[in-house]
């Protein structure tokens, strides 16, 4: 079974800096999809990036940009310039045919 | 495109009652669509797998008998809680597989909060 595992249950960054959430997974698969999703209060999910495993190189999205280590199994996201509109939880997800989430890390943006 | 609605949004029922939540596909037709729970501040949890025309497959721990699916269309899933108790009061969110780019995407619904009394 594959599992995902955010470390972070909080964490805080100035607005305008860089901040980066860490995520790992577990699988034996060597096919699969990783993601980044944003929930902010409305607790709609927002795709914020996705990474295919077959892709060697890191995905990015303007200020989101993953760090994809598929060796160590860990998949992080980079945010840069950070708004105080990122406030949110942020969920990392494995999808081979399901999705799997992590725990979740809340982010505040501080003005 | 690819927006997956929800309804209700919010429902409060008694304890006992059945509770039937609808996961629409608005503008493109999903084979399979997705359930899943959230308690407050936790992960989303998948509770089941929804197959248009077939019968859903479960998570372990979750009871089929309680959690009714059924994906009639190819654009339409419905979760019914039956004799609901404060126990299941959570956020259910459904979701959607969509083809986007050469892989499969799931698009979610905006969510329904249930509140059992």
């Amino acid at each position: 079974a594959q599992t995902v595992t955010q470390s972070q249950p909080e964490m805080s960054v100035q607005e305008a800096e860089t901040v980066t959430l860490s995520c790992t997974y577990d699988t034996s698969e060597s096919n699969y999809y990783l993601f980044w999703y944003k929930q902010p209060p409305s607790r709609q999910m927002i795709l914020v990036i996705r990474q295919e495993a077959y892709k060697q190189q890191n995905a990015t999205e303007n200020r989101f940009s993953v760090n994809f280590q598929k060796a160590a199994k860990s998949f992080s996201l980079k945010i840069s310039d950070s708004q105080l509109g990122d406030t949110a939880m942020y969920f990392c997800a494995f999808s081979n045919n399901d999705m799997r989430f992590g725990a979740g890390t809340r982010l505040t943006v501080k003005p | 495109g690819a927006v997956v609605s929800q309804h209700p949004s919010r429902v409060i029922c008694k304890s006992g009652t059945s509770v039937k939540i609808e996961c629409r596909s608005l503008d493109f037709q999903a084979t399979t669509m997705f359930w899943y729970r959230q308690f407050p501040k936790q992960s989303l949890m998948l509770m089941a797998t929804s197959n248009e025309g077939s019968k859903a497959t479960y998570e372990q721990g979750v009871e089929k008998d309680k959690f009714l699916i059924n994906h009639a269309s190819l654009t339409l899933s419905t979760l019914t809680v039956t004799s609901a108790h404060p126990e299941d009061s959570s956020f259910y969110i459904c979701s959607a597989d969509f083809r986007v780019l050469g892989y499969n995407e799931q698009f979610f619904g905006p969510g329904t909060r249930l509140t059992v009394l």
